[in-house]
Protein backbone atom coordinates (compact mmCIF):
# COMPACT_ATOMS: atom_id res chain seq x y z
CA UNK A 1 0.00 0.00 0.00
CA UNK A 2 1.06 3.67 -0.86
CA UNK A 3 2.00 5.57 1.86
CA UNK A 4 4.58 6.22 4.55
CA UNK A 5 6.85 3.67 6.48
CA UNK A 6 8.34 4.95 9.49
CA UNK A 7 10.84 2.62 11.90
CA UNK A 8 11.31 1.85 14.45
CA UNK A 9 7.47 2.51 16.22
CA UNK A 10 8.82 2.03 19.99
CA UNK A 11 12.37 2.46 21.18
CA UNK A 12 13.67 3.20 24.50
CA UNK A 13 16.95 5.26 25.09
CA UNK A 14 19.11 6.16 28.28
CA UNK A 15 20.46 9.73 28.34
CA UNK A 16 22.99 10.59 25.50
CA UNK A 17 22.38 7.38 23.62
CA UNK A 18 22.00 8.12 19.66
CA UNK A 19 19.71 6.97 17.09
CA UNK A 20 18.62 7.70 13.68
CA UNK A 21 14.29 7.58 12.93
CA UNK A 22 14.02 6.48 9.60
CA UNK A 23 11.27 6.82 7.17
CA UNK A 24 10.39 6.46 3.43
CA UNK A 25 7.85 7.25 1.13
CA UNK A 26 6.36 5.86 -2.14
CA UNK A 27 4.64 8.17 -3.66
CA UNK A 28 7.24 10.18 -5.31
CA UNK A 29 6.70 13.60 -3.48
CA UNK A 30 8.93 16.39 -3.20
CA UNK A 31 9.09 17.61 0.22
CA UNK A 32 9.31 15.54 3.91
CA UNK A 33 9.09 16.39 7.77
CA UNK A 34 9.37 15.72 10.80
CA UNK A 35 7.21 16.64 13.42
CA UNK A 36 6.94 15.55 17.35
CA UNK A 37 4.19 15.41 19.54
CA UNK A 38 4.16 15.28 23.35
CA UNK A 39 1.25 14.67 25.18
CA UNK A 40 -1.98 16.68 24.77
CA UNK A 41 0.11 19.07 22.35
CA UNK A 42 -0.36 19.25 18.81
CA UNK A 43 1.99 18.74 16.01
CA UNK A 44 5.84 21.17 16.28
CA UNK A 45 7.47 20.98 12.86
CA UNK A 46 11.39 19.89 13.36
CA UNK A 47 13.24 19.79 10.36
CA UNK A 48 11.44 19.69 6.67
CA UNK A 49 12.75 18.81 3.03
CA UNK A 50 11.34 20.59 0.37
CA UNK A 51 12.88 18.45 -2.26
CA UNK A 52 15.93 15.83 -2.75
CA UNK A 53 19.05 18.04 -1.78
CA UNK A 54 17.56 20.19 0.98
CA UNK A 55 16.32 20.31 4.39
CA UNK A 56 15.58 23.24 6.72
CA UNK A 57 14.34 24.19 10.45
CA UNK A 58 11.59 23.78 11.62
CA UNK A 59 9.96 25.02 15.01
CA UNK A 60 12.09 22.76 17.59
CA UNK A 61 15.13 21.62 15.36
CA UNK A 62 17.56 22.03 18.68
CA UNK A 63 19.18 18.42 19.71
CA UNK A 64 18.56 16.97 16.21
CA UNK A 65 20.06 16.43 12.60
CA UNK A 66 18.32 14.97 9.26
CA UNK A 67 19.09 13.76 6.03
CA UNK A 68 17.33 13.46 3.20
CA UNK A 69 19.12 10.47 1.72
CA UNK A 70 17.48 10.33 -1.90
CA UNK A 71 13.76 11.77 -2.76
CA UNK A 72 12.08 8.69 -0.86
CA UNK A 73 14.01 8.72 2.50
CA UNK A 74 14.38 11.24 5.13
CA UNK A 75 15.94 10.61 8.03
CA UNK A 76 16.19 12.18 11.67
CA UNK A 77 18.98 11.93 13.96
CA UNK A 78 19.63 12.11 17.99
CA UNK A 79 22.63 12.41 18.41
CA UNK A 80 22.87 12.57 21.99
CA UNK A 81 19.43 11.90 23.20
CA UNK A 82 17.74 13.85 26.56
CA UNK A 83 14.86 13.09 28.56
CA UNK A 84 13.16 16.52 26.95
CA UNK A 85 13.25 14.51 23.53
CA UNK A 86 10.38 11.72 25.03
CA UNK A 87 7.98 12.22 22.49
CA UNK A 88 6.25 10.59 19.52
CA UNK A 89 7.66 11.52 16.21
CA UNK A 90 5.85 11.43 12.45
CA UNK A 91 6.93 11.56 9.71
CA UNK A 92 4.96 13.12 7.31
CA UNK A 93 5.22 13.76 2.95
CA UNK A 94 3.71 16.51 0.87
CA UNK A 95 2.82 16.66 -2.58
CA UNK A 96 0.65 15.47 -5.73
CA UNK A 97 -2.06 17.08 -6.83
CA UNK A 98 -4.64 14.03 -5.96
CA UNK A 99 -4.90 14.98 -2.69
CA UNK A 100 -4.40 19.24 -3.51
CA UNK A 101 -0.83 18.40 -1.85
CA UNK A 102 -1.93 17.57 1.53
CA UNK A 103 0.08 15.62 3.62
CA UNK A 104 0.30 11.89 4.37
CA UNK A 105 1.98 10.73 7.89
CA UNK A 106 3.62 7.82 9.07
CA UNK A 107 1.96 5.95 12.19
CA UNK A 108 4.73 7.02 14.76
CA UNK A 109 7.47 6.37 16.64
CA UNK A 110 7.03 6.45 20.22
CA UNK A 111 10.48 7.41 21.89
CA UNK A 112 11.17 7.14 25.50
CA UNK A 113 14.63 8.59 26.95
CA UNK A 114 15.55 7.28 30.44
CA UNK B 1 2.76 32.29 8.55
CA UNK B 2 -0.95 32.43 8.52
CA UNK B 3 -1.87 31.27 12.27
CA UNK B 4 -5.12 29.57 13.35
CA UNK B 5 -7.54 29.58 16.04
CA UNK B 6 -9.68 26.63 16.95
CA UNK B 7 -11.97 25.96 19.83
CA UNK B 8 -9.76 23.50 22.19
CA UNK B 9 -12.57 20.90 22.73
CA UNK B 10 -15.91 20.33 22.16
CA UNK B 11 -19.02 18.00 22.80
CA UNK B 12 -21.25 15.89 21.01
CA UNK B 13 -23.80 13.26 20.53
CA UNK B 14 -24.07 10.02 18.11
CA UNK B 15 -26.09 11.42 15.33
CA UNK B 16 -25.73 14.69 15.83
CA UNK B 17 -24.07 17.32 12.95
CA UNK B 18 -20.39 18.89 14.50
CA UNK B 19 -19.58 22.08 13.22
CA UNK B 20 -15.84 23.29 14.01
CA UNK B 21 -14.90 26.86 13.01
CA UNK B 22 -10.89 27.97 12.52
CA UNK B 23 -10.14 31.40 12.27
CA UNK B 24 -7.30 32.45 10.15
CA UNK B 25 -7.13 36.26 10.07
CA UNK B 26 -4.43 36.28 7.77
CA UNK B 27 -4.84 33.89 5.33
CA UNK B 28 -2.90 34.91 2.05
CA UNK B 29 -4.59 35.10 -1.21
CA UNK B 30 -3.29 31.66 -2.11
CA UNK B 31 -3.82 30.23 0.93
CA UNK B 32 -5.25 26.49 0.67
CA UNK B 33 -7.23 25.63 3.82
CA UNK B 34 -6.93 21.91 5.12
CA UNK B 35 -8.18 19.83 7.73
CA UNK B 36 -7.19 16.73 9.26
CA UNK B 37 -8.09 14.47 11.52
CA UNK B 38 -5.83 12.54 14.16
CA UNK B 39 -7.44 9.46 16.73
CA UNK B 40 -4.77 8.70 19.29
CA UNK B 41 -1.50 6.58 18.59
CA UNK B 42 -1.86 7.80 15.22
CA UNK B 43 -0.47 10.26 12.61
CA UNK B 44 -3.13 13.02 11.39
CA UNK B 45 -5.29 12.23 8.35
CA UNK B 46 -6.11 14.36 5.30
CA UNK B 47 -9.89 14.98 5.77
CA UNK B 48 -10.63 17.87 2.89
CA UNK B 49 -9.58 20.78 1.15
CA UNK B 50 -10.66 24.01 0.07
CA UNK B 51 -10.07 27.88 -1.32
CA UNK B 52 -13.45 28.84 -1.20
CA UNK B 53 -17.26 28.80 -0.95
CA UNK B 54 -18.15 24.77 0.15
CA UNK B 55 -16.23 21.37 -0.33
CA UNK B 56 -18.03 18.28 0.44
CA UNK B 57 -16.22 14.92 0.30
CA UNK B 58 -18.03 11.85 2.05
CA UNK B 59 -16.84 12.55 5.07
CA UNK B 60 -17.38 16.17 5.70
CA UNK B 61 -18.36 19.49 4.21
CA UNK B 62 -16.23 22.13 4.56
CA UNK B 63 -17.56 25.86 4.40
CA UNK B 64 -15.70 29.07 3.70
CA UNK B 65 -17.37 32.72 3.56
CA UNK B 66 -16.01 35.13 0.90
CA UNK B 67 -13.45 36.75 2.96
CA UNK B 68 -11.67 33.74 3.89
CA UNK B 69 -10.91 34.66 7.21
CA UNK B 70 -12.40 31.42 9.15
CA UNK B 71 -13.83 27.90 7.68
CA UNK B 72 -16.40 25.61 9.21
CA UNK B 73 -15.56 21.58 9.63
CA UNK B 74 -19.09 20.20 9.21
CA UNK B 75 -19.59 16.14 10.36
CA UNK B 76 -22.78 15.42 9.71
CA UNK B 77 -24.49 12.64 12.11
CA UNK B 78 -21.19 11.84 13.86
CA UNK B 79 -21.02 8.21 16.14
CA UNK B 80 -18.45 7.30 18.44
CA UNK B 81 -15.07 6.84 16.08
CA UNK B 82 -15.66 10.12 14.81
CA UNK B 83 -14.14 10.90 18.26
CA UNK B 84 -10.59 12.41 17.48
CA UNK B 85 -8.80 15.63 17.39
CA UNK B 86 -9.19 17.81 14.34
CA UNK B 87 -6.80 20.38 13.06
CA UNK B 88 -7.22 22.96 10.77
CA UNK B 89 -4.26 24.63 8.83
CA UNK B 90 -3.74 27.65 6.09
CA UNK B 91 -1.24 26.91 3.50
CA UNK B 92 0.12 27.19 -0.31
CA UNK B 93 -0.59 24.49 -2.42
CA UNK B 94 2.41 22.77 -4.31
CA UNK B 95 5.05 23.99 -3.34
CA UNK B 96 6.68 22.89 -0.07
CA UNK B 97 9.29 25.58 0.90
CA UNK B 98 6.50 27.25 3.68
CA UNK B 99 6.94 25.83 6.99
CA UNK B 100 3.06 24.56 8.06
CA UNK B 101 2.71 24.84 11.56
CA UNK B 102 -0.39 22.91 12.93
CA UNK B 103 -2.09 24.65 16.11
CA UNK B 104 -3.10 22.14 19.78
CA UNK B 105 -6.52 21.48 17.36
CA UNK B 106 -10.02 20.80 18.68
CA UNK B 107 -10.56 17.56 20.80
CA UNK B 108 -14.02 16.45 19.80
CA UNK B 109 -15.43 13.83 22.17
CA UNK B 110 -19.01 12.03 20.73
CA UNK B 111 -20.60 10.12 23.29
CA UNK B 112 -23.53 7.73 22.88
Amino acid sequence: NAGVTQTPKFQVLKTGQSMTLQCAQDMNHNSMYWYRQDPGMGLRLIYYSASEGTTDKGEVPNGYNVSRLNKREFSLRLESAAPSQTSVYFCASRGGRERNYGYTFGSGTRLTVV
Amino acid sequence: LAKTTQPISMDSYEGQEVNITCSHNNIATNDYITWYQQFPSQGPRFIIQGYKTKVTNEVASLFIPADRKSSTLSLPRVSLSDTAVYYCLVHLPGGATNKLIFGTGTLLAVQP
